[in-house]
């Protein structure tokens, strides 16, 4: 069981190239959410969503878009990368119907964009 | 806007004391207000969560303090470990659809 897989764990981007951070999960969760996280900045929204073929935006969804053709998919897209896109992403799952709202989280994509 | 006001930035705990990491929220409809626990490179782990309805969760060295008219919780690590070490995170949700994150406190336990 794998839990929520990110990749790439490391990335490298020069200004105005584009890139999609992948994230995917096994344990059929429904709901799947995008953070970054900034230095003394806690982590961010970026989008979520409640399942296949339903996003929403968060908090900071500028610059970003995504897609969920499928539960255990939820792929990040940068486009026209900027340097205030430097960040640690972070995605994370839980499950629907439980008392419990915590998340799983994957262990990270650090981009920096040159 | 913060949503959820977390402090200290950091912390520096003697090993067998106590940390006590406190945060605030303004949102009174949030109803559920987890802990999380990051270590370096690494993603937030789920640590212990509480419900409004209650006024303490305790699980083994970890308990969550919750005061409802003043809109604050707190961790508080007892028997602290260097093991602890890490950088917390507090959090608040209505419904769970979104969360909001404080800006977290390092913590590093001392031998």
């Amino acid at each position: 069981n794998a839990g929520v897989t990110q990749t790439p764990k490391f990335r490298i981007l020069k200004i105005g190239q584009s890139m999609t951070l992948q994230c995917a999960q096994d344990m059929n969760h429904n709901y799947m959410y995008w953070y970054r996280q900034d230095p003394g900045m806690g982590l961010k929204l970026i989008y979520y969503s409640v399942g296949a073929g339903i996003t929403d935006k968060g908090e900071v969804p500028n610059g970003y878009n995504v897609s969920r053709s499928t539960t255990e998919d939820f792929p990040l897209r940068l486009e026209l990368a900027a340097p205030s896109q430097t960040s640690v992403y972070f995605c994370a799952s839980r499950k629907t119907g439980e008392a419990n709202y915590g998340y799983t989280f994957g262990s990270g994509t650090r981009l920096t964009v040159v | 806007q913060q949503q959820v006001k977390q402090s200290p930035q950091s912390l520096i705990v003697q090993k067998g004391g106590i940390s006590i990491i406190n945060c605030a929220y303004e949102n009174t409809a949030f109803d559920y207000f987890p802990w999380y626990q990051q270590f370096p490179g690494k993603g937030p782990a789920l640590l212990i969560a509480i419900r409004p309805d209650v006024s303490e969760k305790k699980e083994g060295r970890f308990t969550i303090s919750f005061n409802k008219s003043a809109k604050q919780f707190s961790l508080h690590i007892m028997d602290s470990q260097p093991g602890d070490s890490a950088t917390y995170f507090c959090a608040a949700s209505r419904t769970g659809n979104q969360f909001y994150f404080g800006t977290g406190t390092s913590l590093t336990v001392i031998p």
